[in-house]
């Protein structure tokens, strides 16, 4: 089965300051999705990644996918307090699976604070 | 924007007895997903729920504990049935809507269920 790895686990910075979050797949990515969560609450979904090397940015957040499709990281310029809260990658399911397709697998989750 | 109106957000049940999570969604679609979210973990898909079908249930999960209902295109409900404290979790639906691909899989703002 297919295994999505964040690192790290947390993470705390100063505000203002750039951080990357990475996400590892156990094996080739057909989709990588980016969410965040806050606190006990739904996810927001940040963007979407499909072709190898593909980068796209929304504001001050840039995620990439590698060439291979096997790893994407989430790179955060000039952190805000309203960065914080959890990151979360997602990935469609693999064909021939043998689960259900059209959901998603989830890494552990990046928790993120960031310090005035 | 794309919007999945989720409730209750929160509640507090009490052991034995059965909460039933309804999750509205603004437009048609074929699959709406239930996920599980454990303190500190990430999310687990419960079931996918097909309008007109039974729902699709994932390793570990049953219908008698986690019965969904979908009656339409755009309705779906998740009951925890028989409740204990190890069901104390967030609880999320989700739906992808094909004809808006830069919205990925769209999530409800999520139940936070504590069972005492």
């Amino acid at each position: 089965s297919q295994e999505l790895e964040q690192s790290p686990q947390s993470l705390i910075v100063q505000e203002g300051k750039n951080l990357t979050i990475n996400c590892t797949s156990s094996k080739t990515l057909y989709g990588l999705y980016w969410y965040k969560q806050k606190y006990g609450e739904g996810l927001i979904f940040l963007m979407m990644l499909q072709k190898g090397g593909e980068e796209k940015s929304h504001e001050k957040i840039t995620a990439k996918l590698d060439e291979k499709k096997q790893q994407s990281s989430l790179h955060i310029t000039a952190s805000q307090p309203s960065h914080a809260g959890i990151y979360l990658c997602g990935a469609d399911v693999p064909p021939n699976y043998g689960g259900s397709q059209g959901n998603l697998i989830f890494g552990k989750g990046t928790k993120l604070s960031v310090k005035p | 924007s794309a919007v999945i109106s989720q409730k209750p957000s929160r509640d507090i049940c009490q052991r034995g007895t059965s909460l039933t999570i309804q999750c509205q969604v603004d437009s048609q679609v074929t699959m709406m997903f239930w996920y599980r979210q454990q303190p500190g973990q990430s999310l687990t898909l419960i079931a996918t729920a097909n309008q007109g079908s039974e729902a699709t249930y994932e390793s570990g999960f049953v219908i008698d504990k986690f019965p969904i209902s979908r009656p339409n295109l755009t309705f779906s409900t998740l009951t925890v049935s028989n409740m204990s404290p190890e069901d104390s979790s967030i609880y999320l639906c989700s739906v992808r809507f094909r004809d808006r691909p830069n919205y990925g899989y769209t999530f409800g703002s999520g139940t936070r269920l504590t069972v005492v």
